[in-house]
């Protein structure tokens, strides 16, 4: 598998309900971010959490890195109909500490939240 | 806030033709990125470009692709003899720094169909 795999491919939940997004990665990495992208449009950074944090927290987003496991997960709490859309992690390339900022995405996670 | 925009929204485009998508970073930003996304697929990143030279290129970013930054403002992605496989998804990208701990703030895209 590649660099950047989320499970599952496809989430569908009801309103109010939590969503948990995973994320696996092949090399070492500097930061992971995760980005969303609704239908048709480009995509919003959401987070990022470097190699040396274990858990970030942004409004109803937490992320857990385990660079031991090479994984990530995203939960969205309290979830809504306006969170409906592909979730993707990123990672950069730990190149000997150089990075010109080159992202690779993941296959993404389809969430469905049901009003 | 301020936004990366892309044109055309999209573009058909005859096998063979050039084909130039134009994009405006965000001002202040000093990176730029592109990226392809064809349908179904992931997000794949296509080069990176700094200081007017590239700094990171993927081996998608072959001789029929070119990069500029004609006027300070405009970043343009050309492609010189399009193939039927470069139909896909386009996205811009900036950031203010290209260390890897930036967001990427990307537009909405350029939809590019080679008939």
């Amino acid at each position: 598998s590649q660099q950047g795999e989320e499970d599952p491919q496809a989430l569908s939940i009801q309103e109010g309900e939590n969503a948990t997004m995973n994320c696996s990665y092949k090399t070492s990495i500097n930061n992971l971010q995760w980005y969303r992208q609704n239908s048709g449009r480009g995509l919003v950074h959401l987070i990022l959490i470097r190699s040396n944090e274990r858990e970030k927290h942004s409004g109803r987003l937490r992320v857990t890195l385990d660079t031991s496991k090479k994984s990530s997960s995203l939960l969205i709490t309290a979830s809504r109909a306006a969170d409906t859309a592909s979730y993707f992690c990123a990672t950069d390339a730990n190149a000997g500490g150089t990075s010109y900022g080159k992202l690779t995405f993941g296959q993404g996670t389809i969430l469905t939240v049901h009003p | 806030e301020p936004e990366v925009t892309q044109t055309p929204s999209h573009q058909v485009t005859q096998m063979g033709q050039e084909v130039i998508l134009r994009c405006v970073p965000i001002s202040n930003h000093l990176y730029f990125y592109w990226y392809r996304q064809i349908l179904g697929q992931k997000v794949e990143f296509l080069v990176s470009f700094y200081n007017n030279e590239i700094s990171e290129k993927s081996e998608i970013f072959d001789d029929q692709f070119s990069v500029e930054r004609p006027d300070g403002s405009n970043f343009t992605l050309k492609i010189r003899s399009t193939k039927l496989e470069d139909s896909a998804m386009y996205f811009c990208a900036s950031s203010r720094r290209g260390r890897s701990n930036q967001p990427q703030h990307f537009g909405d895209g350029t939809r590019l169909s080679i008939l």
